[in-house]
């Protein structure tokens, strides 16, 4: 059964700091790696998607890398903002047609201004 | 532009009262999924529908089922609400079942309360 483990569980961080978030999987036969942004009391907003024969993805201030033989993911951030205080959830996409995802149970980032 | 859109935001029922939960996508996807959270935990795939196949988790309880009575809306029934159901539903939508390269789309959720 696939696991999905994001270490650390919170961090916080003064404002301008560049930081990196990790995700780790048990079971490497996924069909890509998705990480999320959720807001206190809100819904899943997709940030990026990493397909399987795909090293890493970029966009604006966010780079996320996959490694998929180690299972492993980390999603950098660059000089952060306040406004990207959420809680930061990685998924992989596996199951007989890709259909399922698995979450990890987050990281809850807070920068301070 | 909201594409994925749940209602109601909140929802308050008694325990033992069946709810109903609806969900709609203005993106024409095939696939339509719930997901359960609770309170600071990962989000827990119930189901999904593929057009109008159903396809239930071996773990999800008998007393949660859908609907999908068109491609734009899918309906998560609970029939008899336990105190443990009180969770965060999320709906989401991708274009196809094809993992690769297939992002799943998420609403902002309904949040439902048991009395």
């Amino acid at each position: 059964k696939q696991e999905v483990t994001q270490i650390p569980a919170a961090l916080s961080v003064p404002e301008g700091e560049n930081l990196v978030l990790n995700c780790s999987f048990t079971d490497s036969a996924i069909y890509n790696l998705q990480w999320f942004r959720q807001d206190p009391g809100k819904g899943l907003t997709s940030l990026l998607l990493i397909q399987s024969s795909q090293r890493e993805q970029t966009s604006g201030r966010l780079n996320a890398s996959l490694d998929k033989s180690s299972g492993r993911s980390t999603l950098y951030i660059a000089a952060s903002q306040p406004g990207d205080s959420a809680t930061y959830l990685c998924a992989v996409s596996e199951g007989t047609s890709g259909s399922r995802l698995t979450f990890g149970e987050g990281t809850q980032l807070t920068v301070n201004p | 532009d909201a594409m994925v859109i749940q209602n109601p935001r909140y929802q308050v029922t008694q325990f033992g009262k069946p709810v109903t939960l609806s969900c709609s996508q203005t993106l024409n996807h095939n696939v339509m999924y719930w997901y359960q959270q609770k309170s600071s935990q990962a989000p827990k795939l119930l189901f999904h529908y593929y057009d109008k196949d159903f396809n239930n988790e071996a773990d999800t309880p008998d007393n949660f089922q859908s609907r999908r009575p068109n491609t734009s809306f899918c309906f998560l029934d609970i029939r008899s609400p336990g105190l443990g159901d009180a969770a965060m539903y999320l709906c989401a939508t991708s274009r196809d079942l094809k993992g690769t390269g297939q992002p799943q789309h998420f609403g902002d959720g309904t949040r439902l309360s048991i009395l």
